[in-house]
């Protein structure tokens, strides 16, 4: 089982500012890497796949990058309704998920 | 619109059965792979198991394997799990979730199911 790592667990951090969040794969998952997005009491909302694409919908602030085992979500501004939950995902070898970062307001 | 919609959630003693259903809509059902993800209280997200566009091909968890079962009917649109030999720790939100291609990232979630296992 592949094993998806993120870090920091808590992010705190005030409106504007950017938010980098790190996911680390426990072997190379290749770019097969998305990015979802949970608010409370909300269903998971997929924002990035295949490491660097943004879903149907997403704003550009939302970004991915990275390959192999080092993955990053960056959020360039921080608005107000970006405070949440945030998860990676592989699908390189059927699914996991990383344990969640969540970003909260500062 | 894509839809889905879980039923058959509740409250069950260790070690009974409970079938979750998902309905869906808006979308050709059975060219997706379909999958279930669970969510215990304040816990994150784990994948549960995943079942192919023609229903012939199905995967698991190893922490589910040999108990639970997926399904599905696509002539009805619908995704089921079959849950036997339920434990505590199965206790969670259950969503169904639709491949964005094959074997492709979620793009579409259910609002999901309360199942609580507890005595």
């Amino acid at each position: 089982e592949i094993v998806l790592t993120q870090s920091p667990a808590t992010l705190s951090l005030s409106p504007g500012e950017r938010a980098t969040l790190s996911c680390r794969a426990s072997q190379s998952v290749s770019t097969y890497l998305a990015w979802y997005q949970q608010k409370p009491g909300q269903t998971p909302r997929l924002l990035i796949y295949d490491a660097s694409n943004r879903a149907t919908g997403i704003p550009a602030r939302f970004s991915g990058s990275g390959s192999g085992t080092d993955f990053t979500l960056t959020i360039s501004s921080l608005e107000p309704e970006d405070f949440a939950v945030y998860y990676c995902q592989q699908r390189y070898n059927w699914w996991t998920f990383g344990q969640g970062t969540k970003v909260e307001i500062k | 619109e894509v839809q889905l919609l879980e039923s058959g959630g509740g409250l069950v003693q260790p070690g009974g059965s409970l079938r979750l259903s998902c309905a869906a809509s808006g979308f050709t059902f059975n060219s997706y792979g379909m999958n279930w993800v669970r969510q215990a209280p304040g816990k994150g997200l784990e994948w549960v198991s995943a079942i192919n566009g023609s229903g012939v091909n199905t995967y698991y968890a190893d922490s589910v394997k040999g108990r639970f079962t997926i399904s599905r009917d696509n002539s009805k649109d619908m995704l089921y799990l079959q849950m036997n030999s339920l434990r505590a720790e199965d206790t969670a939100i259950y969503y169904c979730a639709k491949e964005s291609a094959f074997r492709g990232p979620f793009d579409c979630w259910g609002q999901g199911a309360l199942v609580t296992v507890s005595s």
